[in-house]
C-alpha cells in the first residue's frame, strides 16, 4: 500500500513565525503535491515536484515556498505564517507518468493565530 | 476561474436512495476525469475514474456517467449508506499533458447518509 505521511496532524502557530509541513512516502514517486483545502473552495494546488530539487508553481504559491532534496520527502515553508494561511493543508505523490492517480496524506490541520 | 464546477456543495440522502453529484468542465483537452472521496479526518482517496471514450463506468455502487458534448460528469452512489458519508471531489486533467499543475478538482460536496 502507498503510505504518505505528513508530519504533524494538528499545528498552531503565532502570525509571523515560520512554519515547516513535511511529508514522506514509501512508493519511490517521482511527484510530490502540497495542496490546501478550505470550505467551499475545494483543493488548491500550492506546489509541485516531479523530481528532486526541482518545483513548479501551482495556483496559489504566493506566501510559500517548498524544499525537496531526497526524492522521498516534500518539505511546505511558511516564510512568515500569516491569519490567512489557516487552513488544511494536504501533501500527494504519484508516479511520474501518472499524475492523474494521486495518493494523499491524512492531512496537517494549521491554525494561525 | 475554477476549471471544474460541482454541485451541489452539501446533498443529504436517505439510506438506500440514490446519490448524485454533478460536475462540468470546460477545457476539452481534459481526457481523465476521477472522483476521490474523503472521510473526515483523512486525505481523499481515489473512488473511480472514466475516459471520455465511454458514457458509463460502474464499480460495485458507485457510477459515473459522462457526457462529452455537454462536457458534464456525474457520480452516482446506488442504495446510499451510513457509510458512504463523506467529502466527493470530483476532478479533471489531461493525461497527454500530464503534468502536476493542471489537474483540477471540483469544490466538494458533502454528502450525509441518513439511516
Amino acid at each position: 500500500d502507498v503510505k504518505v505521511t505528513q508530519s504533524s496532524r494538528y499545528l498552531v502557530k503565532r502570525t509571523g513565525e515560520k512554519v515547516f509541513l513535511e511529508c514522506v512516502q514509501d512508493m519511490d514517486h517521482e511527484n510530490m503535491f502540497w495542496y490546501r483545502q478550505d470550505p467551499g473552495l475545494g483543493l488548491r494546488l500550492i506546489y509541485f515536484s516531479y523530481d528532486v530539487k526541482m518545483k513548479e508553481k501551482g495556483d496559489i504559491p504566493e506566501g510559500y515556498s517548498v524544499s525537496r532534496e531526497k526524492k522521498e520527502r516534500f518539505s511546505l515553508i511558511l516564510e512568515s505564517a500569516s491569519t490567512n494561511q489557516t487552513s488544511m493543508y494536504l501533501c500527494a505523490s504519484s508516479f511520474g507518468g501518472r499524475t492523474y492517480e494521486q495518493y494523499f496524506g491524512p492531512g496537517t490541520r494549521l491554525t494561525v493565530t | 476561474q475554477q476549471q471544474v464546477k460541482q454541485s451541489p456543495q452539501s446533498l443529504i440522502v436517505q439510506k438506500g436512495g440514490i446519490s448524485i453529484i454533478n460536475c462540468a468542465y470546460e477545457n476539452t483537452a481534459f481526457d481523465y476525469f476521477p472522483w476521490y472521496q474523503q472521510f473526515p479526518g483523512k486525505g481523499p482517496a481515489l473512488l473511480i475514474a472514466i475516459r471520455p471514450d465511454v458514457s458509463e463506468k460502474k464499480e460495485g455502487r458507485f457510477t459515473i456517467s459522462f457526457n462529452k458534448s455537454a462536457k458534464q460528469f456525474s457520480l452516482h452512489i446506488m442504495d446510499s449508506q451510513p457509510g458512504d458519508s463523506a467529502t466527493y471531489f470530483c476532478a479533471a486533467t489531461s493525461t497527454i499533458t500530464n503534468t502536476g499543475n493542471q489537474f483540477y478538482f471540483g469544490t466538494g460536496t458533502s454528502l450525509t447518509v441518513i439511516p
